[in-house]
């Protein structure tokens, strides 16, 4: 089945440093991967789709300039937290759909997430 | 927007039983997942459900599209299956954007 490759798992960062994440798909062509950051006990946030070759779209109240991402090929998107200061610790997943839709595809597949605290 | 509502919140079991937990939409969808999160965050998809009933093991879903519910059965519960259960919906003629529930909480006792 589709596998979507998540880096790091967990970093642990210096306030105002930047970290970034990766996302991989590894056995399909993702033209969109979308992000979610997660805070304890709660659901998942979605913070912003991504298209490859295209600016991201950004939910709203979601700092663009804060979260950079790039969606460079059909099979990697980063995201880039800049300027990390506490509150931005949290829990970091991204997702993935092949395209085009057809007949075998079985929903969206999620990466392992990446835990981030921020010191 | 669409309104993704699961029930019940919270869910502890004894190992062995039963269970079913419930997700409610407020609008026509073109597809739902259901997805388990386990103690370490790993989002697992436990079925890809638009519409009718499949099973897989212990575990079974049904969607009644026209009455805008899921529902996802356990039975005979192990530890293995806690975690967090979450519903996902993309709305019709939407932007193929999932929208997700708060999730049920469950804890499986042994």
């Amino acid at each position: 089945g589709a596998v979507v490759s998540q880096h790091p798992s967990r970093v642990i960062c210096k306030s105002g440093t930047s970290v970034k994440i990766e996302c991989r798909s590894l056995d399909f062509q993702a033209t969109t991967m979308f992000w979610y950051r997660q805070f304890p006990k709660k659901s998942l946030m979605l913070m912003a789709t991504s298209n490859e070759g295209s600016k991201a779209t950004y939910e709203q109240g979601v700092e663009k300039d804060k979260f950079l991402i790039n969606h460079a090929s059909l099979t990697l998107s980063t995201l880039t937290v800049t300027s990390a200061h506490p509150e931005d610790s949290s829990f970091y997943i991204c997702s993935a759909r092949d395209a085009p839709r057809t007949r075998k595809w079985s929903g969206y597949t999620f990466g392992s997430g990446t835990r981030l605290t921020v010191v | 927007g669409i309104q993704v509502e699961q029930s019940p919140p919270d869910l502890i079991l004894q190992e062995g039983a039963n269970s079913t937990l419930r997700c409610n939409f407020s609008d026509s969808v073109n597809n739902l997942q259901w997805f388990h999160q386990n103690p370490w965050g790993q989002l697992i998809n436990l079925f890809y459900i638009p519409s009718g009933t499949k099973q897989n093991g212990r575990l079974s879903a049904t969607t009644v599209a026209t009455e805008r519910y899921s529902l996802l059965y356990i039975s005979s519960s192990q530890t293995t299956d806690s975690g967090v259960y979450f519903c996902a919906v993309e709305l019709s003629g939407g932007s193929y954007i999932p929208t997700f529930g708060r999730g049920t909480s469950l804890i499986v006792h042994p």
